[in-house]
C-alpha cells in the first residue's frame, strides 16, 4: 500500500523559497507512476502544481512554471517541490500525490502540509 | 477559473440521493475522476474512469458520463458524506490535469 507524507516549513516570509519533501513508502518511485504536487488555498479549490515521471521527466502548471522545480531522489524514495519568490498568494495546503492509471487519477494523497507566507 | 464546471453546493436530506454534476467542453472522450474531501482532510478518490470504484468505497457511490457532463451519484446519503467533492480530468494535449471548482454537499 502506497503512503505519502509531506514535510516542510509551516511559516515563511515573502520572497523566500519553499522546499517540500514527499516521503513515499510501500512502493519504489523509480518503478513507475507519476508523482505530483497539488495545493489548495484556504477556502478554494484544488490547483495542480506539477508532476514528475519515474524517468525524471517533469510537467509544470504553466502559471507557476517560472518558479517551480520538482525533483526526485530514488535512493531515498523521495520527491521534492521547490517554489521560489513566495508571496501571500502561495499560502495553501500542499499535497503530494501519486498519479496513476491510463487517464491519470490521483491516488493516494499525502495528508497535506499548511504553508503560510506572512 | 476552473475548466470544469460544478455547482457550488448541493443539499440533500439523509437517506435521499445526491447528484453532483461536472461539465466541460472537452471532457467527452476523457475519463472523469471524483474526490471526496471531508473538512480538514486530504481528498480521497471515490470514482475513477467515470464509473469505477476503488476498493473500500461503498457501492452507494456511483458515477456516469454522457457527452460533456459527468455525474457523481451518492445514494442513501448519510451525515458522514458531508464533504466537498471535486471532479478531475487529464488533458492529454497539454499533459496536465484540470479540476472542477468543487461542490459542497450538505446533509440536511
Amino acid at each position: 500500500q502506497v503512503q505519502l507524507q509531506e514535510s516542510g516549513p509551516g511559516l515563511m516570509k515573502p520572497s523566500e523559497t519553499l522546499s517540500l519533501t514527499c516521503n513515499v513508502s510501500g512502493y519504489s518511485i523509480s518503478s513507475g507512476y507519476y508523482w505530483g504536487w497539488v495545493r489548495q488555498s484556504p477556502g478554494k479549490g484544488l490547483e495542480w502544481i506539477g508532476s514528475i515521471y519515474h524517468s525524471g521527466r517533469t510537467y509544470y502548471n504553466a502559471a507557476l512554471k517560472s518558479r517551480v522545480t520538482i525533483s526526485m531522489d530514488t535512493s531515498k524514495n523521495q520527491f521534492f517541490l521547490s517554489l521560489t519568490s513566495m508571496t501571500a498568494a502561495d499560502t495553501a495546503v500542499y499535497y503530494c500525490v501519486t498519479v496513476g492509471g491510463w487517464s491519470n487519477w490521483f491516488d493516494p494523497w499525502g495528508q497535506g502540509t499548511l504553508v503560510t507566507v506572512s | 477559473s476552473s475548466v470544469l464546471t460544478q455547482p457550488p453546493s448541493v443539499s440533500v436530506a439523509p437517506g435521499q440521493t445526491a447528484m453532483i454534476t461536472c461539465g466541460g467542453n472537452n471532457i467527452g472522450s476523457k475519463g472523469v475522476h471524483w474526490y471526496q474531501q471531508r473538512p480538514g482532510q486530504a481528498p480521497i478518490l471515490v470514482i475513477y474512469d467515470d464509473d469505477d470504484r476503488p476498493s473500500g468505497i461503498p457501492e452507494r457511490f456511483s458515477g456516469s458520463h454522457t457527452g460533456n457532463t459527468a455525474t457523481l451519484t451518492i445514494s442513501n446519503v448519510a451525515a458522514g458524506d458531508e464533504a466537498d467533492y471535486h471532479c478531475q480530468v487529464w488533458d492529454i494535449t497539454s499533459d496536465h490535469p484540470d479540476f472542477g471548482g468543487g461542490t459542497k454537499l450538505t446533509v440536511l
